[in-house]
């Protein structure tokens, strides 16, 4: 089973709210990823997680705090979020950091009013 | 220079032909290849992985790396308008383990 799946699919919300967008997977994966993607563009990674740890961070502003609370789910909670951070953010993950091969979930597009 | 170079397209053929995606890439560190389908509004979807240079194939899919000339290539044979997507190469290697993407290729598969 290579799924990587992701709730919720959409996510309006306001300039003061505060969501959380989930990601799960049950591969057995060490790694996982956040990444966001504007239309027409590439995903940008914004955070991977190792081993549960916080590994990278991609200078992404603290209004995005990711959280894993175990091996195989990943939040990303997001609060006084910009317009500008309207994008569809990725959950991806791998069977370690340094293996590249990264499976992507669904997604979740994210409107910021 | 770019890291990874991707002709944005759009490219449009007809069902039944052959198609050729391709990427180059400036860092000489890459080892690793890899190409996405992105259907409009989901989830980028892995479709071929390769190490270093060589070809790999997969049904319809056959993937190339030409190290010595920094190029990957993507070919679909007999493509079907079910192709009709985004392209995307990624790479990485060396030290930093990060995906670095193209921009993606956006076809058209016409019945």
């Amino acid at each position: 089973d290579t799924e990587v799946t992701q709730t919720p699919k959409h996510l309006v919300m306001g300039m003061t709210n505060k969501k959380s967008l989930k990601c799960e997977q049950h591969m057995g994966h060490r790694a996982m990823y956040w990444y966001k993607q504007k239309a027409k563009k590439p995903p940008e990674l914004m955070f991977v997680y190792s081993y549960e740890k916080l590994s990278i961070n991609e200078s992404v502003p603290s209004r995005f705090s990711p959280e894993c609370p175990n091996s195989s789910l990943l939040n990303l909670h997001l609060h006084a979020l910009q317009p500008e951070d309207s994008a569809l953010y990725l959950c991806a993950s791998s069977q370690q950091q340094a293996y590249n091969e990264q499976f992507f979930g669904p997604g979740t597009r994210l409107t910021v009013l | 220079q770019k890291e990874v170079e991707q002709d944005p397209g759009p490219l449009s053929v007809p069902e039944g032909a052959i198609v050729s995606l391709n990427c180059t890439y400036s860092n000489s560190a890459f080892q690793y290849f890899m190409w996405y389908r992105q259907y409009s509004r989901k989830g980028p979807e892995l479709l071929m992985y390769t190490y270093s240079s060589g070809n790999k194939e997969d049904g319809r899919f056959t993937a190339q790396v030409d190290k010595s000339s920094k190029y990957i290539s993507l070919f679909i044979r007999d493509s079907q308008p079910s192709d009709s997507a985004t392209y995307l190469c990624a790479m990485s290697g060396g030290s930093n383990y990060k995906l670095t993407f193209g921009k993606g290729t956006l076809l058209t598969v016409n019945p």
